[in-house]
């Protein structure tokens, strides 16, 4: 049973639109949450984080909000860019940010389309 | 250049013969970590590292094992004990293990297909 989900396994926007992914989790001990980007033929890099005691963080065009009542976090891209195509990893710890404790989604694959 | 390097790209085996997956980096990282991927899943932990010489089991560590001899050199060898081991397996370091969000970096992945 997965205790993080992305239920939309790929998403297309136009450029310069929102773009919007989701990620649930089933876990409610869970304090510490993730972004990870991947391309093709790349390893996943760091995108953004949250800590629970927050319900929004900020970077740039990246925005990644946390509803704790929900068990739910999205990411917002605003305005989307062709260059931000990728596949997009949700991570949750239940201890903080410490490697070993990080539960990953299965990845959500965003096409932005020129 | 720094990096996490994982050798090979594709990696083909019989079914029943061992086979380890090399994975070095040059980054001075105290952490590292073995991870697979299975279509629709997320990544799993398959072992860890928070220092030389010293390693643990992560979520799905059977049929799997690993060493820590050097800093930066962290091999996982896939058993014939692990019953499905076709998967794509990523490797990522961090510089300690408190820190997987600005310090860590992935290797690209190996994909390892057992005939």
């Amino acid at each position: 049973d997965q205790q993080v989900k992305q239920n939309s396994p790929s998403l297309s926007v136009q450029e310069g639109r929102i773009s919007i992914l989701n990620c649930d989790y089933t876990n409610s001990m869970f304090d510490y949450f993730l972004w990870y980007k991947k391309y093709p033929a790349e390893g996943p890099t760091f995108l953004i984080s949250i800590s629970s005691i927050k319900d929004k963080n900020e970077d740039g065009r990246f925005t990644v909000f946390l509803n704790k009542s929900a068990k739910h976090l999205s990411l917002h891209i605003v305005p989307s860019q062709p260059g931000d195509s990728a596949v997009y990893f949700c991570a949750a710890s239940a201890g903080g940010n410490y490697g070993q404790n990080f539960v990953f989604g299965p990845g959500t694959r965003l096409s932005v389309l020129p | 250049d720094g990096g996490i390097t994982q050798s090979p790209k594709y990696l083909f085996r019989k079914e029943g013969q061992n086979v380890t997956l090399s994975c070095e980096q040059n980054l001075n990282h105290d952490a590292m970590y073995w991870y697979r991927q299975d279509p629709g899943q997320g990544l799993r932990l398959i072992y860890y590292s928070q220092i030389v010489n010293d390693f643990q089991k992560g979520d799905i560590a059977e049929g799997y094992s690993v060493s820590r001899e050097k800093k930066e050199s962290f091999p996982l060898t896939v058993t014939s004990a692990q019953k499905n081991p076709t998967a794509f397996y990523l490797c990522a370091s961090s510089i300690h293990p408190i820190s997987m969000d600005t310090e860590a970096f992935f290797g690209q992945g190996t994909r390892l297909t057992v005939v």
